[in-house]
């Protein structure tokens, strides 16, 4: 099963943007990209999602280029509640079961 | 409206003894999903379920069953564990599907220990 990778971890000062990016070379061809946040000791949360282009909610934007072999997470101005684990979560060619998330990125907001 | 609510929130076994883990959702979802989480191993789809009576085999089935009797209910059954299935087991509900235009809702998480 091919990984959908992320960097480990990512140190920012507080009110820096920060651009997480997930590599995933298989991804199904109608399936969307979606990314959460989690806390210790809590589930993940939903922040993002797109298909191709550019996504912006409140909160994030979602950058997929063309091919949609990867996807980029931005976070704008980040405060240290953003301290958290991101995961982008994919759906991988080869079948339904092939539900895949990312090996998660811990960010590090800095005073 | 409480979401997903799963339970224990924790759990010891010793080695062959079983356990059901519980997830309840009230938002009326026909997706959901039973997920362990290992450290520096992300999240990990076990099984999932599609609709009421419907279960299938995600990527890491082996050592688990479930069952989907109720439309709001998602049983997650031990039979004989294993110190490998300690791990913290979630639970997510959907309307729609993973990958289409939808959102997984999380359940807080049961923390196992197998001795």
């Amino acid at each position: 099963l091919a990984k959908t990778t992320q960097p480990i971890s990512m140190d920012s000062y507080e009110g820096q943007e920060v651009n997480i990016t997930c590599s995933h070379n298989n991804i199904a061809t109608n399936d969307y990209i979606t990314w959460y946040q989690q806390f210790p000791s809590q589930g993940p949360r939903f922040i993002i999602q797109g298909y191709k282009t550019k996504v912006t909610n409140e909160v994030a934007s979602l950058f997929i280029p063309a091919d949609r072999k990867s996807s980029t997470l931005s976070l704008p101005r980040v405060s240290l509640s953003d301290t958290a684990v991101y995961y982008c979560l994919v759906v991988i060619s080869g079948g339904y079961q092939k539900v895949t998330f990312g090996t998660g990125t811990k960010l590090q907001v800095i005073p | 409206n409480a979401g997903v609510t799963q339970t224990p929130k924790f759990r010891v076994l010793k080695t062959g003894q079983s356990m059901t883990l519980l997830c309840a959702q009230d938002m009326n979802h026909e997706y959901m999903y039973w997920y362990r989480q290992d450290p520096g191993m992300g999240l990990r789809l076990i099984h999932y379920s599609v609709g009421e009576g419907t279960t299938a085999k995600g990527e890491v089935p082996d050592g688990y069953n479930v069952s989907r009797l109720k439309k709001q209910n998602f049983l997650l059954g031990l039979e004989s564990a294993a110190p490998s299935q300690t791990s913290v087991y979630f639970c997510a509900s959907s309307s729609v599907g993973t990958g289409r235009r939808d959102t997984q809702y999380f359940g807080p998480g049961t923390r196992l220990t197998v001795l």
